[in-house]
């Protein structure tokens, strides 16, 4: 059973292109969220969805950020017109339908983003 | 807001010396408290979690963590450290889903220990 799937693992921009981040969560997992990493912190929820819903989008930064998860196919976080600030490591995270036993998540190995 | 906070940066510290790496948070309601380790260039695992029953939670590698409702603290400890447990380590808490739509994490600074030999 292969863990959380993210991909590229590294993933170099020139300001203003767009960038787009792939998970795809374990098998059996219906809940995918995103966060992010900048340097020097730590991490801060983005999004959370199901299958074709954004359940919390709380963390998503108001422009130039989306999320989807679609029913066939990954998760995939776009960014439009990416700056320098955006450089950072995102983490995307999966888990089964919410249960009283199902507390923790397990999360990818994350992609790097840098915005050159 | 809910907040974790992890009260130091760095922890330097030699090989075979015992560690705590301290973790606070902010609310005392319904709350399930993790611990996870970053090494370089790799995503999270999962250390150690406190859902209920026993405040004292261990991992499989000798850390364990304590659950303190009163102080609302969840600090990480280990009696002898090794130097391949230097990496980040991140406390984080999950409120009860009547607080928290969709359980997401919150996460702490991060700690980062390095063991020396």
């Amino acid at each position: 059973n292969a863990g959380v799937m993210q991909n590229p693992r590294h993933l170099v921009r020139r300001r203003g292109q767009e960038a787009r981040l792939r998970c795809s969560p374990m098998k059996g997992h219906s809940h995918v969220y995103w966060y992010r990493q900048l340097p020097e912190e730590g991490l801060k929820f983005m999004v959370y969805l199901q299958k074709e819903n954004i359940i919390d989008e709380s963390g998503m930064p108001k422009e130039r950020f989306s999320a989807e998860f679609p029913k066939e196919g990954p998760s995939i976080l776009r960014i439009q017109q990416v700056v320098r600030g955006d450089s950072a490591a995102y983490f995307c995270a999966s888990s089964p339908p919410w249960t009283l036993e199902n507390y923790g998540y397990t999360f990818g190995s994350g992609t790097r983003l840098t915005v050159v | 807001a809910q907040s974790v906070t992890q009260l130091d940066s760095q922890v330097p510290v030699f090989e075979e010396a015992p560690v705590e790496l301290r973790c606070n948070y902010s609310s005392s309601v319904s709350v399930y408290l993790f611990w996870y380790v970053q090494y370089p260039n790799q995503g999270l695992q999962l250390l150690l979690k406190y859902l209920s029953g026993s405040t004292l939670v261990k991992s499989i590698n000798g850390f364990e963590a304590e659950f303190n409702k009163s102080q609302t603290s969840f600090h990480l400890r280990k009696p002898s450290v090794h130097i391949s447990d230097t990496a980040e380590y991140f406390c984080a808490v999950r409120y009860s889903m009547i607080y928290n739509q969709g359980g997401k994490l919150i996460f702490g600074q991060g700690t980062e220990l390095s063991v020396k030999p």
